[in-house]
């Protein structure tokens, strides 16, 4: 059973650029959460997607969007690229009940 | 808003030492609370949870308790190997009773074990 899978490994952008940053979901699972990890910093909560919408949103700004399509993987987008948006993005899956499952993450580098 | 604070600094520890990372949280209502911990270019991995008051979670040896009265959930180990040098993370959900939602996650404790 593949767990959370989550593409490209590794990504360096320059600022002004676009991203998209892409989670494949635990077998099973229906609800993708994202995550933004700064260096020596705890996981910040961006959003989570349940039934192709998003549920609930963290204090992002709108530069960040998502998607969640109907096998339920999920896309994570950021707008006009910010030196500070350099990060781990980590992407979670679960299911009614059942605790997250952390994919590897993105690491992201703006130039 | 929820929040988690864990012991500041990292624990620098020989094998066999005894383990205690300290977490406390402000949460409204009943959350569900967890440890994850981080190995090296790696994402995070659920080491245990509890999601009720005096439950204990457990797992490879490490344990914590909900303590609703001190707002804490504490992490221990009674010996630790060298494999365990990883960051711990203490994390709480929204979500009541369940471990469904937004997780809030502390800033994470740096563990190195010493042979």
């Amino acid at each position: 059973d593949a767990g959370v899978t989550q593409s490209p490994t590794h990504l360096i952008k320059t600022r002004g650029q676009q991203v998209t940053l892409r989670c494949s979901p635990k077998s099973g699972h229906d609800t993708v959460s994202w995550y933004q990890q700064a260096l020596g910093q705890g996981p910040q909560f961006i959003f989570q997607y349940y039934e192709e919408e998003e549920r609930q949103r963290g204090n992002f700004p709108d530069r960040f969007s998502g998607h969640q399509f109907p096998n339920y993987s999920s896309e994570l987008n950021v707008n006009a690229l910010l030196l500070g948006d350099s990060a781990l993005y980590l992407c979670a899956s679960s299911s009614r009940y059942n605790e997250q499952f952390f994919g590897p993450g993105t690491r992201l580098t703006v130039l | 808003g929820n929040s988690v604070t864990q012991m500041e600094g990292p624990v620098t520890l020989s094998e066999e030492a005894f383990l205690t990372i300290n977490c406390t949280y402000t949460a409204t209502g009943y959350p569900s609370l967890f440890w994850y911990v981080q190995y090296p270019g790696e994402g995070l991995q659920l080491l245990l949870k509890a999601t009720k008051a005096d439950d204990k979670g457990s797992n490879k040896g490490f344990e914590a308790t909900y303590r609703k009265e001190t707002t804490s959930f504490h992490l221990e180990k009674g010996s630790v190997q060298v494999s365990d040098s990883a960051v711990y993370f203490c994390a709480l959900s929204e979500a009541s009773g369940t471990s469904y939602g937004k997780l809030t996650f502390g800033q994470g404790t740096i563990l190195t074990v010493h042979p």
